[in-house]
Formats: structure tokens, sequence, C-alpha cells
């Protein structure tokens, strides 16, 4: 198993500029997520997923979007890039047992700067 | 809405000594709690977790009691290692939801 994969590693971008970052497991996990972190303030969740087709906004959702056309995927696209987004993206997914997600495996990160 | 409070870091200890990181929470209903750990430019790994009151997770040493009278999940180890040098996470998860405390900075010295 890879479990969770991330691409790219690290990313720049220009004010405007528009792109997605790539998540992947291969658990067949039901639920996935996305987070950025920041420095002192943890890690906070942008949008996940319960499964195929099935999508919600966590705390900071504005400026991102996703889908999920399958379980294995779930990739988060930045429309209009700001500095504002220049953050450590981790992309994390999880087993569902009934309604409850558990433990969450987390991927290696993409680092992206805004300029 | 839901949220996680953590100490502030960094704690510096020498080896052997114990550790306590604090970890308090705000949620309705009845969450999962965790703790996760993160080495230097890696992802998160989950340390230990409790999915009801009362419950102890343990993992490596670690420790960490759900107690719901408190909502508090601390973290302890009775003697730590300088392989234990990393960031920690207090998280709850609710509603599909999960929060994360703002880390914990643990330095040991030899």
């Amino acid at each position: 198993n890879a479990g969770v994969t991330q691409t790219p590693k690290f990313q720049v971008l220009k004010t405007g500029q528009s792109m997605t970052l790539q998540c992947a497991q291969d658990m067949n996990h039901e639920y996935m997520s996305w987070y950025r972190q920041d420095p002192g303030m943890g890690l906070r969740l942008i949008h996940y997923s319960v499964g195929a087709g099935i999508t919600d906004q966590g705390e900071v959702p504005n400026g991102y979007n996703v889908s999920r056309s399958t379980t294995e995927d779930f990739p988060l696209r930045l429309l209009s890039a700001a500095p504002s987004q220049t953050s450590v993206y981790f992309c994390a997914s999880s087993p569902s047992t009934g309604q409850k997600p558990y433990e969450q495996y987390f991927g290696p990160g993409t680092r992206l700067t805004v300029t | 809405g839901d949220s996680v409070t953590q100490m502030e870091g960094p704690v510096t200890l020498s080896e052997e000594a114990f550790l306590t990181i604090n970890c308090t929470y705000t949620a309705t209903g009845y969450p999962s709690l965790f703790w996760y750990v993160q080495y230097p430019g890696e992802g998160l790994q989950l340390l230990l977790k409790a999915t009801k009151a009362d419950d102890k997770g343990s993992n490596k040493g670690f420790e960490a009691t759900y107690r719901k009278e408190t909502t508090s999940f601390h973290l302890e180890k009775g003697s730590v290692q300088v392989s234990d040098s990393a960031v920690y996470f207090c998280a709850l998860n609710n509603f599909n939801k999960f929060y994360f405390g703002s880390g914990t900075k643990l330095n040991v010295k030899p």
C-alpha cells in the first residue's frame, strides 16, 4: 500500500493563478479531507468527503473547491490564488464505521507559496 | 462551535523526565479524541485515540484518558526519550469533522 499520496510536494504560484493539488489513497477509505497548516494555528479543515459524490465544507472553505468522483481521489482546487493561501496542505483519509470516521492517515503534505 | 485547546510550547525536558501535555476540548455530543505526532517535514501520525468517556488510549509509553467531566484528554509519558522530540497535536472528531489544537513542540535533551 502506498497509503495517502500528494502531488506536488512544493509549488509556487503567482497571485490570481489557479491550480489543483492532487490527493489519492489506496486503502479504500470512505472519508477524505483537506487541511491547511499555518504556524501557531494547528490544522484547519478546508473540505471533507464521506464518500464518492459527497463533499462538504470545513472551517475554512473559501477560495477552494473539491470534488470526489472516485473513492481513491480527492483533488483540491485553488480558483484564484492569494498570498493568504500560502500554507502547507495535508490530505488525509479515514475508514468509516457507521457514522463515525476514526483515525486519519495523512499524506506527506504540499508546501504552497503564493507571491 | 467545537474546538480544542492545548498548552503552548515549546516544552523542553531532559531524557527520562515525566511528560504532561494538557488538552481540553469544547464539543456537543460525544466526540472521539486523538493525539497525533508530527516529525519535521512529515505528515501527522496517529499516536493514540479514545472514543468514549473514561477510555484510556495508549501507545509507545504514551497515555491519555478521556475525561468527560473535565472535558480533557491530557497526554502523559513516564520517561521521555530524545526520539520523542516532535510536535504533538490534540484533536477531536465530531459529526464527521476533525478539529485540531495548535500543537505543542516537545524538545528532549540528552
